[in-house]
């Protein structure tokens, strides 16, 4: 089983700064990475797919990067609705996985 | 508009059975690959189980196999999660999402899960 790792746990960010989300993975999934976040009450929401193609209607202030076992979800201006949890996925072999997830709130 | 509406999730002695459903709407449901993936409140998402658009690949999390079964009905638009031999680990909010992808040659090519359900929610206790 790939598995996936999350850092930080936490990220406390000022609004207008910069998240930088990491994902590592326990062996290569090439670009066969996805990001989602996930807001409290709500079921996850796709951002990214192929570590850098953003799902439909993505802010342009998202943006994903990496291959193999490194990847980023960068958030270059944070906004107040950005608050939520992110998870990465990998699905390039079974069983897919996800990370344990990051937490952004504003600091 | 695209729709996934998870029924079915019920308190259940350990032990016991379930049988989760998903129906589908807004979208030609046959043509595509379906996942159920669950969540235990305050906790992180757990991939659980994958088919195929026609039905004929499964895939399941080591953690439910031999206990779960996934299916589909295409002409009702509908995805199921059959559940047996319940423990107490399995109470999670359940949710389907679904799973596009391409094929080229013997190559699946996959896009992430890009539409999901609100969830069902199974509590597995005594």
């Amino acid at each position: 089983e790939i598995v996936m790792t999350q850092s930080p746990a936490t990220l406390s960010v000022s609004p207008g700064e910069r998240a930088t989300l990491s994902c590592r993975a326990s062996q290569s999934v090439s670009s066969d990475l996805a990001w989602y976040q996930q807001k409290p009450g709500q079921p996850p929401r796709l951002l990214m797919y192929g570590a850098s193609s953003g799902a439909s209607d993505l802010p342009p202030r998202f943006s994903g990067g990496g291959s193999g076992t490194e990847f980023t979800l960068t958030i270059s201006s944070l906004q107040s609705e950005d608050i939520a949890v992110y998870y990465c996925q990998q699905y390039h072999d079974w069983p897919w996985t996800f990370g344990q997830g990051t937490k952004v709130e504003i600091k | 508009e695209v729709l996934l509406v998870e029924s079915g999730g019920a308190l259940v002695q350990p032990g016991g059975s379930l049988r989760l459903s998903c129906a589908a709407s807004g979208f030609t449901f046959s043509k595509y690959n379906m996942n159920w993936v669950r969540q235990v409140p305050g906790k992180g998402l757990e991939w659980v189980s994958y088919i195929s658009a026609g039905g004929d690949t499964l895939h399941y999390a080591e953690s439910v196999k031999g206990r779960f079964t996934v299916s589909r009905d295409n002409a009702k638009n509908s995805l199921y999660l059959e559940m047996n031999s319940l423990r107490d680990e399995d109470t999670a909010l359940y949710y389907c999402a679904k799973v596009p992808s391409n094929t080229s040659g013997f190559k699946i090519y996959y896009y992430g899960m890009d539409v999901w359900g609100r969830g069902t929610t199974v509590t597995v206790s005594s």
